[in-house]
């Protein structure tokens, strides 16, 4: 069955820090995509960066990059020098067999 | 700004009563997707529909419908409204059936639907 977990409901992480978002997934399929997008308290849903699973290198998109473990199936979103408006929630998600499959979500917070 | 337009963005209403939620996708983006989320369920994949075909079918519940017409805008219909349906409905596009790079999902605002 295909699932993303996500094991940390809160995050806290001093401003300029970097912090890491967790996600595990899980699927047999060999082609697949992982995705994070991000939910500010305005609601909307951001995406921020993408990593294939034929990728060999971890993708990275300004301060956010992915750590892409394939033999671990993880996809961990980590940001770097945090602002106060990276507060929000971020959601982790995986594309395969034609359908988006999504955690639960971080709600990170960063504390001035 | 995505370029994923919802309306209503918010919406309050009745127990038992229908509403209906639309969706213009970015243009040029044929598939259309729908989800629900809810505080104690996360982000719930409902429908998805690419140029005017259903594609593929979530946890949608009988008393929900969707079409995408041929403008490929997409509107989900929710009948015999109950408390529990109380949540925020997302439209999301992509310009194919999505997947791969370039392939993410535009989100649109939400629709806030709250049921009295």
């Amino acid at each position: 069955a295909q699932k993303i977990t996500q094991t940390q409901p809160g995050m806290f992480v001093q401003e300029k820090e970097a912090v890491t978002l967790d996600c595990t997934y899980d699927t047999s399929d060999q082609s697949y995509g992982l995705f994070w997008y991000k939910q500010p308290s305005s609601g909307e849903m951001i995406f921020l960066i993408y990593q294939g699973s034929y990728d060999e290198q971890n993708a990275t998109e300004g301060r956010y990059s992915l750590n892409f473990q394939k033999a671990r199936k993880s996809a961990n979103l980590v940001i770097s020098a945090s602002q106060l408006g990276d507060s929000a929630m971020y959601f982790c998600a995986m594309h395969t067999g034609n359908q988006f499959y999504f955690g639960t979500g971080t709600s990170l917070t960063v504390i001035p | 700004d995505s370029g994923v337009t919802q309306t209503p963005k918010h919406l309050i209403t009745a127990t038992g009563q229908r509403v209906t939620l639309r969706c213009s996708p970015r243009s040029g983006d044929l598939s259309v997707y729908w989800y629900q989320q809810s505080l104690d369920q996360g982000l719930q994949f409902l429908i998805q529909y690419y140029n005017g075909e259903e594609r593929a079918k979530g946890n949608i519940l009988e008393r929900f419908s969707a079409q995408q017409f041929p403008d490929l805008h997409s509107e989900l219909n929710l009948s015999s409204l109950e408390l529990g349906d109380s949540a925020l409905y997302f439209c999301a596009s992509s310009p194919r059936l999505a997947g791969g790079p370039g392939g993410e999902l535009f989100f649109g605002e939400g629709s806030r639907l709250t049921v009295l």
